[in-house]
């Protein structure tokens, strides 16, 4: 079923920007939309994007438009989450995922291990 | 506020039956299939049902899934203290163009 490796989390000040990652092995990388999701300390967990296969279509939370981008390197099974002019509410445990299903049917797996981001001055 | 409204916590003991509900909108639930996650705190979260009552290889049978109209079920029979953990349904909304999460429901073995 593959696994996903996550990388890049830390303290950070508020305004700053961080780059996470997420290496992928055991599955056709290249053949899924991947994800990012989110939690907050104590909190539940919230859809933060996604990606197309090719990496050509991307969608977002209205919380990070303008401010994160998700990317992708298919030659190098990793998936990329830039975050800039981050804020205090944007402290949390980011997870990666695979995509599964189609047609707005979807599920997730498998999962990241997470890796948390702090911002704080 | 979390689009999809589930219980903040359930109990049940050992041997007993418990269901766990996740209410939404014809935008999202109304159209579109449900998953459920199990997330042992300090963990990832791991899948448990997927396309409403499909469950992965691995995920005993005591565990099921169901969907009638805008709203969702986890259904978890013969309870064990290991299912103690935080249920977590998600489905895509179409209004939001993105996915959404329940909020939640600690599920804790007495």
């Amino acid at each position: 079923e593959g696994q996903l490796v996550q990388s890049g989390g830390g303290l950070v000040q508020p305004g700053g920007s961080l780059r996470l990652s997420c290496a992928a092995s055991g599955f056709a990388f290249s053949s899924d939309w991947m994800v990012w999701v989110r939690q907050a300390p104590g909190k539940g967990l919230v859809w933060v994007s996604r990606i197309s296969d090719d990496g050509r279509r991307t969608n977002y939370a209205d919380f990070v438009k303008g401010r994160f981008t998700i990317s992708r390197d298919n030659a190098r099974n990793t998936l990329y989450l830039q975050m800039n002019s981050l804020r205090g509410d944007d402290t949390a445990m980011y997870y990666c995922s695979r995509e599964r299903g189609s047609n707005w049917n979807y599920w997730f797996d498998p999962w990241g291990q997470g890796t948390l981001v702090t911002v704080s001055s | 506020q979390s689009v999809l409204t589930q219980p903040p916590s359930t109990s049940g003991t050992p041997g007993q039956r418990v269901t766990i509900s996740c209410s939404g909108r014809r935008s999202n639930i109304g159209r579109n299939a449900v998953s459920w996650y199990q997330q042992v705190p300090g963990t990832a979260p791991k899948v448990f049902i997927y396309n409403n009552y499909y469950r992965p290889s691995g995920v005993p049978d005591r565990f099921s899934g169901s969907k009638s109209g805008t709203s969702a079920s986890l259904v978890i029979s013969g309870l064990q203290a290991a299912d103690e953990a935080d249920y977590y349904c998600a489905t895509w909304d179409d209004d939001l163009d993105g996915l959404v999460f329940g909020g939640g429901t600690k599920l804790t073995v007495l």
